[in-house]
């Protein structure tokens, strides 16, 4: 069992709804990681936080929204996405992104979205 | 520019036949290389970190190499629970210390 967990694991969801997804861990990390999975691609880049602020955002389009509550806790609000916007998103977490940091990131299982 | 390139994309293996996945990358300031294994809709799941020319580390059936150009994953005597697609990545201070994903190579391996 991974010790990043992310809920709904599968999300079905209209154009113009409003969603979230939610990405907890508990092993005391300060650097958490957004990233879009498109089927037999490897993991791409979204958002970066560390020390719960936001470090890197990889030009993602307004329509995804990340938050960043506590230590703990990341979410991404997602509002008039786009049907190509359907993919796997995985949430990680590493211990920490200071400039010498080399610790591996730690995935969750991943929320299947689907845009319709 | 590919700056990590794994080989071959996908490996038919039979149970028991020992093999190697290669990633070679291109990137200079290298502070680590990480090996992730990832099963079909699930996250991809650490497996090694390599930090410095020879090194190695073991896990039951892997064993992770790396050299100045590439890292090798060795499987020996693979058992059909080890099909996967396993995933490379570099972490490089030029790109603001952020993960660079290789493709994957997707293993399948029959008994």
């Amino acid at each position: 069992d991974t010790e990043v967990t992310q809920t709904p694991k599968h999300l079905v969801m209209g154009m113009t709804n409003k969603k979230s997804l939610k990405c907890e861990q508990h092993m005391g990390h300060r650097a958490m990681y957004w990233y879009k999975q498109k089927a037999k691609k490897p993991p791409e880049l979204m958002f970066v936080y560390s020390y719960e602020k936001l470090s890197i955002n990889e030009s993602v389009p307004s329509r995804f929204s990340p938050e960043c509550p506590n230590s703990s806790l990341l979410n991404l609000h997602l509002h008039a996405l786009q049907p190509e916007d359907s993919a796997l998103y995985l949430c990680a977490s590493s211990p920490n992104r200071d400039t010498y940091s080399n610790q591996p990131q730690h995935f969750g299982d991943g929320t299947r979205l689907s845009i319709l | 520019e590919d700056q990590v390139t794994q080989s071959p994309e996908a490996l038919r293996l039979q149970e028991g036949e020992s093999s190697s996945l290669n990633c070679s990358y291109t990137v200079s300031g290298l502070r680590g290389l990480f090996w992730y294994r990832q099963d079909p809709g699930k996250g991809p799941e650490f497996l090694f970190t390599l930090y410095s020319a020879g090194e190695e580390k073991e896990k039951e059936r892997l064993k992770a190499t790396l050299t100045k150009k590439e890292s090798f994953l060795h499987i020996t005597a693979p058992k059909p629970e080890d099909s996967a697609t396993y995933l490379c990545a570099v972490l490089v201070m030029e790109y603001g210390n952020k993960l660079v994903f290789g493709a994957g190579t997707i293993l399948r391996v029959k008994s």
